[in-house]
């Protein structure tokens, strides 16, 4: 399967301050997904990137899709305890429906 | 939140026992997937379906099978459970190609 590697793997941050994870992939990827997983759920879709240099905003969330299409950042400003949880990153593969997820950066706020 | 509901919540079972886990949609989705999440591997694709009894394999589908009866139903079956299969597991959703939404998981202990 496709590597979707995700960096840091966990961070530890002062509430109020931004956090800024990329996720980079073997190969070229046409749409970026970031999701959130709090503890006990399911993983909760926060933005859909489809073009090359796009940039979206979903509140304190922002996110970009890179140049070459290999990667993708997620930037959040202002955290607040209830940004603590893993964000995935994903991307669909090249052939059908099948789509691969990073392994996750686990993000802790200090209140 | 997208109507996914997943069943049971939570199984044990012993090894070489057959095992089925439900997912059930009221969304009038067209794909559904199955997942299985562990650490250090994140999120990876067992199963999907692309409509009614339309189904093809992920990326770890070794040892489970499949089954779409109806549109809202996606059940997936570990033929004889092995310890290795103890995992949690999700189903998604999606209308689209991309976008995918979650159920609650379910958390499989095979001994």
């Amino acid at each position: 399967g496709q590597q979707l590697n995700q960096s840091p793997q966990s961070m530890f941050i002062q509430e109020g301050e931004d956090v800024s994870m990329n996720c980079t992939s073997s190969s070229i990827f046409n749409t970026w997904l970031w999701y959130k997983q709090d503890p006990g759920e399911g993983p909760v879709l926060l933005i859909a990137l489809y073009k090359a240099g796009e940039l979206t905003s979903n509140g304190r969330l922002t996110a970009q899709f890179g140049i070459t299409r290999k990667d993708s950042f997620l930037n959040i400003s202002a955290s607040i305890p209830s940004d603590v949880g893993i964000y995935f990153c994903a991307g669909p593969g090249n052939t059908g429906n099948q789509f691969y997820f990073g392994t996750g950066t686990s993000l802790t706020v200090i209140p | 939140d997208a109507g996914i509901t997943q069943s049971p919540r939570h199984k044990v079972t012993e090894t070489g026992t057959p095992v089925t886990l439900r997912c059930h949609q009221t969304e009038n989705h067209r794909y559904m997937y199955w997942y299985r999440q562990d650490p250090g591997h994140g999120l990876r694709l067992i199963h999907y379906s692309y409509g009614v009894k339309d189904t093809d394999k992920g990326e770890v589908s070794d040892g489970y099978s499949v089954s779409r009866s109806k549109t809202e139903d996606f059940l997936l079956t570990l033929e004889s459970a092995t310890s290795s299969q103890t995992s949690v597991y999700f189903c998604a959703i999606s209308q689209t190609d991309y976008e995918q939404y979650f159920g609650p998981g379910t958390r499989l202990t095979v001994t």
